[in-house]
């Protein structure tokens, strides 16, 4: 069955503390692995589309990596503007139905 | 430059009652979804509508149906709401002709209750 797990659940940070949000998936093909920014009250924001194991992708202090088995969401000296929940998708079927992960709430801390 | 359009924001529905979630589109998008949020379960989805006249279920389509109006607009239907429907609705949009870039775009979303 295809899976997108997110790790940690929750993630405190102080203000320029660097670190990293973990998704690992089980999916049989892979045809897209994508971020979200997700506010609270709010719609997710659009961030990355990956597709093959290797590619990089950065915004900002964020930046998205892919291995064959998981994605790191990567944050360089977060601020507290960066504080939210980061979700992560999957396309594994090529129909566009993504499978989604529970997500990571990050807290940056002043 | 709306992107996706939700009403209504907020909804308190009795048992049984119906009622219609509206989503409209700007972006010229030919796919578009319903998915709903609960807490720690992620988003899961309802129902999706890969162009303009077809419509298809998600992993979670009991008790719900779908309408795709034309391109911009694809609407969601509660015949009988159960407490179970407590959650919050997101539609999305996309363009997957697009391959560089295509993610979701959201809606606001419509936090719906159920007594």
């Amino acid at each position: 069955e295809d899976q997108v797990t997110q790790s940690p659940e929750a993630l405190r940070l102080q203000e320029g503390e660097s670190s990293s949000l973990n998704c690992s998936y089980t999916v049989s093909g892979l045809r897209g692995l994508f971020w979200y920014r997700q506010d609270p009250g709010k719609g997710p924001e659009f961030l990355f589309t990956l597709y093959s194991a290797g590619e990089e992708k950065e915004k900002e202090r964020l930046k998205a990596t892919l291995t064959k088995k998981e994605s790191f969401l990567h944050i360089t000296a977060p601020k507290p503007e960066d504080s939210a929940t980061y979700l992560c998708a999957v396309d594994a079927s090529g129909t566009y139905k993504y499978i989604f992960g529970t997500g990571t709430r990050l807290k940056v801390l002043a | 430059n709306a992107g996706v359009t939700q009403t209504p924001k907020f909804q308190v529905l009795k048992t049984g009652q119906s009622m219609t979630l509206q989503c409209a589109q700007d972006m010229n998008h030919n796919s578009m979804y319903w998915y709903r949020q609960d807490p720690g379960m992620g988003l899961r989805l309802i129902y999706y509508s890969a162009s303009e006249g077809t419509t298809d279920k998600g992993e979670v389509p009991n008790g719900y149906n779908v309408s795709r109006l034309n391109k911009r607009e694809f609407s969601l239907r509660l015949e009988s709401a159960a407490p179970s429907q407590t959650s919050v609705y997101f539609c999305a949009s996309s363009d997957p002709s697009v391959k560089a870039n295509y993610g979701y775009t959201f809606g606001s979303g419509t936090r719906l209750t159920v007594v």
